[in-house]
């Protein structure tokens, strides 16, 4: 099972829609989980963190669920420039490191005129 | 510098030539991170740095990668006798602020190998 699993996508949506991205873990151990976003032949960019008692930062909105192993995404009113890759991030420790980034392979977002 | 640089930011080479590939981290921070993007895929971990040591390189592919970093700053990631499934987007990453707000990232090399 990989570490980190996203929905594939592609989702193609038209402006104003509202769209949500599902992610689910298998380390209980992860520590620290984020959304990031990349553009085609970019890096990654934060997003933002996730927090358990869910976070909203404008039109975006993310849920953890340390139960379930699950985080959530809610992108409202998508606008034309939300169009992008959208990666799922854990934070694992490993052995005596401070730990290091797990990434899904993203789910790929276009939003349509 | 207030971002991560890294150079250069193509590189095409051919079959079993080595590469290398430099990332200069946000200025003083100690951790430093090296992944891998390969197309279609996702971002693949390779190592890690704590200052000059490495504590977890378990990423790494085979023994032809190898990454140093010296004087706490500059980090050097080299590809020996480099192979076609090689070619991929190598990125370095500082972590933001303290660990738990993720990570911030260069623009990657993109090395391809002909």
């Amino acid at each position: 099972r990989k570490e980190v699993e996203q929905d594939p996508g592609p989702f193609n949506v038209p402006e104003g829609a509202t769209v949500a991205f599902n992610c689910t873990y298998s380390n209980s151990a992860s520590q620290s989980f984020f959304w990031y976003r990349q553009d085609c032949r970019k890096e990654p960019k934060l997003l933002m963190s996730v927090y358990s008692s869910g976070n909203e930062d404008g039109r975006f909105t993310a849920q953890l669920n340390r139960a379930s192993q699950y985080i959530s995404l809610l992108i409202r009113d998508s606008k034309l420039s939300d169009s992008a890759t959208y990666l799922c991030v854990v934070k694992v420790l490993r052995g005596g490191s401070q730990g290091n980034l797990i990434f899904g392979k993203g789910t790929k977002l276009s939003v349509k005129p | 510098g207030a971002g991560v640089s890294q150079s250069p930011s193509n590189k095409v080479t051919e079959k079993g030539k080595d590469v290398e590939l430099r990332c200069d981290p946000i200025s003083g921070h100690t951790a430093l991170y090296w992944y891998r993007q390969s197309l279609g895929q996702g971002l693949e971990f390779l190592i890690y740095f704590q200052g000059n040591s490495a504590p977890d390189k378990s990423g790494l592919p085979s023994d032809r990668f190898s990454a140093e970093r010296t004087g706490g700053s500059v980090s050097t990631l080299t590809i020996q006798r480099t192979q076609q499934e090689d070619s991929a987007v190598y990125l370095c990453a500082s972590p933001l602020l303290g660990e738990d707000y993720g990570y911030t990232f260069g623009s990657g090399t993109r090395l391809t190998v002909v």
